[in-house]
């Protein structure tokens, strides 16, 4: 059974980089059928896609945090993680890695069909 | 950006009966359209993909229809697991995928 497990520091200073880790276990990160992913949820609120990277190091950004997000991946280590720069009181929120289909998923390509459990970070002044 | 907008946002409907949970898209889709239900302190579990295909173990009590920019999640009768909120994903333009705001249903 595939299982994702977010980690890193849940308090993070404003202007500061919050820096997030995600370990695969259960499969391989390097498997080319899937796509990795960070997406988030504010406390009560909806989801929103940060960005993903394929295990090759292709990585694709949402258009509204690119100039702020770094996806990385160790396939070494069976990891990818999220940077996110110069971080403020909006970006305290819960968020969650995962893993999305690609390719060979006919009619699928982008669905999400494996989630961590969250890992929630809060932005201090 | 295609912005999924659903409705109602919150609904309440009694054990047993049907409930019916709406997504429009900003522009078509086609039938790239997922949705996802999540509890409490959980994250959120793939239903339906295709716009109608059920995810693997889900109960068939659960349907989703539509294309284009209207889509559809119906549960037929619904079980006391069932109080969650619901949300609907568009991967048509990926890589930028985006989510509908959520529906919560909750028990009447």
């Amino acid at each position: 059974q595939l299982q994702l497990q977010e980690s890193g520091p849940g308090l993070v200073k404003s202007s500061e980089t919050l820096s997030l880790s995600c370990t695969v276990s259960g499969g391989s990160i390097s498997n080319s059928n899937y796509y990795w992913g960070w997406i988030r949820q504010p406390p009560g609120k909806g989801l929103e896609w940060i960005g993903s990277i394929y295990y090759s190091g292709n990585t694709y950004y949402n258009p509204s945090l690119k100039s702020r997000v770094t996806i990385s991946v160790d396939t070494s280590k069976n990891q990818f993680s999220l940077k996110v720069s110069s971080v403020t009181a909006a970006d305290t929120t819960l968020y969650y890695c995962a893993r999305q289909l690609g390719l060979s998923a006919p009619g699928a390509f982008g669905v999400v069909d494996y989630w961590g459990q969250g890992t929630l970070v809060t932005v201090s002044s | 950006e295609i912005v999924m907008t659903q409705s109602p946002a919150t609904l309440s409907v009694s054990p047993g009966e049907r409930a019916t949970l709406s997504c429009r898209a900003s522009q078509s889709v086609s039938n790239n359209l997922a949705w996802y239900q999540q509890k409490p302190g959980q994250a959120p579990r793939l239903l339906i993909y295709g716009a109608s295909t059920r995810a693997t173990g889900i109960p068939a009590r659960f349907s989703g229809s539509g294309s284009g920019t209207e889509f559809t999640l119906t549960i037929s009768s619904l079980q006391s697991e069932d109080f969650a909120v619901y949300y609907c994903q568009q991967y048509n333009n990926w890589p930028t995928i985006t989510f509908g705001q959520g529906t919560r249903l909750e028990i009447k």
